[in-house]
């Protein structure tokens, strides 16, 4: 149980274009995703907090309107890295937790490699 | 708010060594803790957690962590360690008010060497 997917797993675009990525919940509906940005050799950092039905609470320093955060579903959360440019490259991961067994866990997704051109 | 320091960036062990991965803490609050695990190019495993309870907490692949609170730290040991072991671990520490929002450590990248 406590399975998160992200789509695409790579994607490569060119400097400009916009860039979607899908995180779900397959085995639970989580009211809370989370989406953290890792770049090479280093930790996790935590960009928003998407609520289910709300806005998306952004860390500091975090762009609202360059990654826009949508949460439209219980077992759906999308990023989109708007206007990417190269410094945007990095790699994208959401967490999800589950409250049917305490929401005390994030479960993470496998990832997706963004590179942009 | 909580924080994580993982000493040890990087970690080379023999294969069917044993090996121990420190972890400690700083928080005014009580918290739960989490050891997840990175494999190339992947996202992140969870491989144990403490939440209440008994500090000697297991996973299933042979790894534990005792949490001790006197000395802020969750380290993570394996008694002998194995090729597949290889990987980036990271420590973690929410508090426990339902937030629930993670403070990572930096990361130590174990490598087994055979």
């Amino acid at each position: 149980g406590a399975v998160v997917s992200q789509h695409p797993s790579r994607v490569i675009c060119k400097s400009g274009t916009s860039v979607k990525i899908e995180c779900r919940s397959l085995d639970f509906q989580a009211t809370t995703m989370f989406w953290y940005r890792q770049f090479p050799k280093q930790s996790l950092m935590l960009m928003a907090t998407s609520n289910e039905g709300s806005k998306a609470t952004y860390e500091q320093g975090v762009e609202k309107d360059k990654f826009l955060i949508n949460h439209a579903s219980l077992t759906l959360s999308t990023l989109t890295v708007t206007s990417a440019h190269p410094e945007d490259s990095s790699f994208y991961i959401c967490s999800a937790r589950d409250p049917a067994s305490g929401g005390d866990t994030q479960y993470f997704g496998p990832g997706t490699r963004l590179t942009v051109l | 708010a909580q924080s994580v320091t993982q000493l040890d960036s990087q970690v080379p062990v023999f294969e069917e060594a044993p090996v121990e991965l420190r972890c400690n803490y700083s928080s005014s609050v009580s918290v739960y803790l989490f050891w997840y695990v990175q494999y190339p190019n992947q996202g992140l495993q969870l491989l144990l957690k403490y939440l209440s309870g008994s500090t000697l907490v297991e996973s299933i692949n042979g790894f534990e962590a005792e949490f001790n609170k006197s000395q802020t730290s969750f380290h993570l040991r394996k008694p002998s360690v194995h090729i597949s072991d290889t990987a980036e671990y990271f420590c973690a520490v929410s508090d426990q008010t339902g937030a629930n929002n993670l403070f990572f450590g930096t990361g130590t990248r174990l490598t087994v060497i055979p």
